[in-house]
């Protein structure tokens, strides 16, 4: 079935510096998603995005997290400057509606290291 | 606010017994649930979803029961693989998709 692309799987950085996470979604979704997930514990919702805006974002969106999809290219998400707690699993959703019974496709993650 | 849990962090059995993982959730709202299953990995990936019309999904053997009533939204199998080890989400749709801790399943032969 379709697919979600994350590049890059793993990446390394020290902290302080700003990291870009990419994400290729279905070609027909309109909706795109952020969640994170802390090793062992669960996957949490940072934000969303549609037309081009964010739609919504949690407390764990931090003012250093920008997302943005320039021309329809790779959606990102960008932390600048990094920090500790940002090491996570980082996963990109994306759905075609917005509604609650949407079905989301999920990338395979970019595995985040903050040195 | 909307929140998902599950009790259980790890369920261990044995290959061919049945399978039951628990979910119940809160909203003030009538969500959608769903079960998203996670192999080592690999991305995590629609299991099943709740209808609208109460109708039971059903996929890949498992199924599940939306009871309102009750807030539970609990996965069964009737006959347990080696390749349904994984970690499987219960999730809530409202505007967005809440997930609960996740329960790693694993099958023993």
């Amino acid at each position: 079935g379709p697919k979600v692309l994350q590049i890059p799987s793993h990446q390394i950085i020290d902290m302080g510096q700003m990291v870009t996470l990419n994400c290729d979604p279905v070609s027909n979704h309109l909706y795109f998603y952020w969640y994170k997930q802390i090793l062992g514990q669960q996957m949490e919702f940072l934000v969303n995005f549609y037309n081009g805006k964010v739609m919504e974002k949690s407390k764990l969106f931090k003012d250093q997290f920008s997302v943005e999809r320039p021309d329809g290219s790779y959606f990102t998400l960008k932390i600048q400057p990094t920090a500790l707690e940002d090491s996570a699993v980082y996963f990109c959703a994306s759905s075609l509606e917005g509604q609650g019974n949407s079905d989301y496709t999920f990338g395979s993650g970019t595995r985040l290291l903050v040195i | 606010g909307d929140s998902v849990t599950q009790t259980e962090g790890l369920v261990t059995l044995t290959e061919g017994l049945p399978v039951m993982l628990n979910c119940t959730y809160q909203s003030t709202y009538s969500p959608f649930l769903f079960w998203y299953v996670q192999h080592l990995n690999e991305a995590p990936k629609l299991l099943l979803k709740s209808f609208t019309d109460n109708k039971r999904p059903e996929h890949q053997g498992f199924h599940a029961t939306l009871h309102k009533s009750s807030s539970s939204f609990h996965l069964q199998k009737s006959s347990a693989q080696l390749s349904d080890s994984a970690l499987y989400y219960c999730a809530l749709g409202n505007n967005r998709i809440f997930f609960g801790d996740g329960t790693q399943l694993v099958v023993k032969p």
